[in-house]
């Protein structure tokens, strides 16, 4: 089973600056399994890119997807209110199916 | 628009079933392009995906939870539906349900939880 290990677990920064949020997995995956999702609170998560790098209708273009292999990253340049957040990545296992997911980025203000 | 409603009993005795409902408005179960999946998420905690199905009735679990679910559908009322047996504390958490995307692109077919509910609240106690 593949692990996926966030850092850190939880980043403060003032809106306006941009993040780096990481997701590690535990063995080499495709990028075309990795996605990353939006949670602020109370609410229900929302996905934010698929496949490693292709933002999700309506996501506007301050998300960007990137990595391979074991290491993937989530940025956002200049961040908004809502983008206070947890955000959590996600693998797609196809054999069998199977959906797991980090443990989470706590995204504060500072 | 596809929307996606939890909807069942918010609180459940130990040792027994707990059984939700999830209708889909907007759109047709059975149009043969989904998944239909649930995922719950412990007080404070991350994501568990617990299951899906497909408008014929296959189906996947998290194979650590197998043994307690079932997750069925009813296409004449477009709903899927989670039963949970032998339910105790610690499966007290919000439960969702959601629809499972194929996306395709040049580098090939990915996928993902596109559209969710707002989550049912379900606390196991006596």
């Amino acid at each position: 089973e593949i692990v996926l290990t966030q850092s850190p677990g939880t980043l403060s920064l003032p809106p306006g600056e941009r993040a780096t949020l990481s997701c590690r997995a535990s063995q080499s995956i495709s990028s075309n399994y990795l996605a990353w999702y939006r949670q602020r609170p109370g609410q229900a998560p929302r996905l934010l890119i698929y496949g490693a790098s292709s933002r999700a209708t309506g996501i506007p273009d301050r998300f960007f997807g990137s990595g391979s292999g074991t290491d993937f990253t989530l940025t956002i340049s200049r961040l908004e209110p809502e983008d206070f957040a947890v955000y959590y990545c996600q693998h797609y296992d196809s054999s069998p199916p199977m959906y797991t997911f980090g443990q989470g980025t706590n995204l504060e203000i500072k | 628009q596809v929307q996606l409603q939890e909807s069942g009993p918010g609180l459940v005795k130990p040792s027994q079933t707990l059984s939700l409902t999830c209708t889909v408005s907007g759109g047709s179960i059975s149009s043969g392009r989904y998944h239909w999946s649930w995922i719950r998420q412990h007080p404070g905690k991350g994501l568990e995906w617990l299951g899906y199905i497909y408008y014929t009735g296959n189906t996947y679990y998290n194979p650590s939870l197998k043994s307690r679910l079932t997750i069925s559908v009813d296409t004449s009322k477009n709903q899927f539906s989670l039963k949970f047996t032998s339910v105790t504390a610690a499966d007290t958490a919000m439960y969702y349900c959601a629809r499972d995307s194929v996306f395709y692109s040049g580098s090939g077919t990915s996928f993902a939880l596109d559209v969710w509910g707002q989550g049912t609240t379900v606390t196991v106690s006596s």
